[in-house]
């Protein structure tokens, strides 16, 4: 089982250019997240989709969009980057409901320059 | 969300007990406690979540006081592999019930 795949794991970006990370599961879990975390600190939660075709706002959406394409697959798009965006991102998918785990994805390396 | 107060970090010798403290005083009644580490980087790990009872697995114990306003982990034979950082996290009730929010955690160093 590949569990949670994120797209790329390493990425450099100028300041002002757009890229989008890509997520997908293959749990076929209801809920799915995006979370950034910079040098020293804990997960921060970016945008999270309840269920396919919901998206909401977590604790910092500003600067990212987010698609819940289909079932598996999830997006965060930085339409233009800022140096403010340099951090790990993680994307996590898990059952809705509260008696459930979450599973993370490897991380996407972002430096903006 | 219930907030979590945890050390921000904690050392045990190899082979001993860890015991991580995690203070939810603010806890509601059906939210249930979680924790996750994560090692160098890599992206958290589940380990154990509980709501009233005392909860068992093959990594840890997790032991929720009577009043439900604190929690211990428990990794029975601490190894140099389980050195990474423990979240405590209350899963959010209402309408944002499955929304995980994580804080600084402990960073629980395991030393030979």
């Amino acid at each position: 089982n590949a569990g949670v795949t994120q797209t790329p794991k390493f990425q450099v970006l100028k300041t002002g250019q757009s890229m989008t990370l890509q997520c997908a599961q293959d749990m076929n879990h209801n809920s799915m997240y995006w979370y950034r975390q910079d040098p020293g600190m804990g997960l921060r939660l970016i945008y999270y989709s309840a269920s396919e075709g919901t998206t909401d706002k977590g604790e910092v959406p500003n600067g990212y969009n987010v698609s819940r394409l289909n079932k598996r697959e999830f997006s965060l798009r930085l339409e233009s980057a800022a140096p403010s965006q340099t951090s790990v991102y993680f994307c996590a998918s898990s059952e809705h409901g509260m008696d459930t785990e979450a599973f993370f994805g490897q991380g996407t390396r972002l430096t903006v320059v | 969300d219930a907030k979590t107060t945890q050390p921000p970090s904690m050392d045990c010798a190899e082979g001993r007990a860890a015991n991580l403290p995690c203070n939810h005083s603010t806890i509601s009644g059906n939210e249930y406690v979680y924790w996750y580490r994560q090692i160098h980087s890599q992206g958290p790990q589940y380990i154990i979540h509980g709501l009233k009872n005392n909860e068992t697995n093959e990594m840890a114990s997790l032991i929720i006081t009577e009043d439900r306003k604190s929690s211990t982990l428990i990794l029975p034979h601490a190894t140099l592999r389980d050195t990474a950082v423990y979240y405590c996290i209350v899963r959010g009730s209402g309408g944002s019930n499955y929304k995980l929010t994580f804080g600084k955690g402990t960073l629980l160093t395991v030393n030979p």
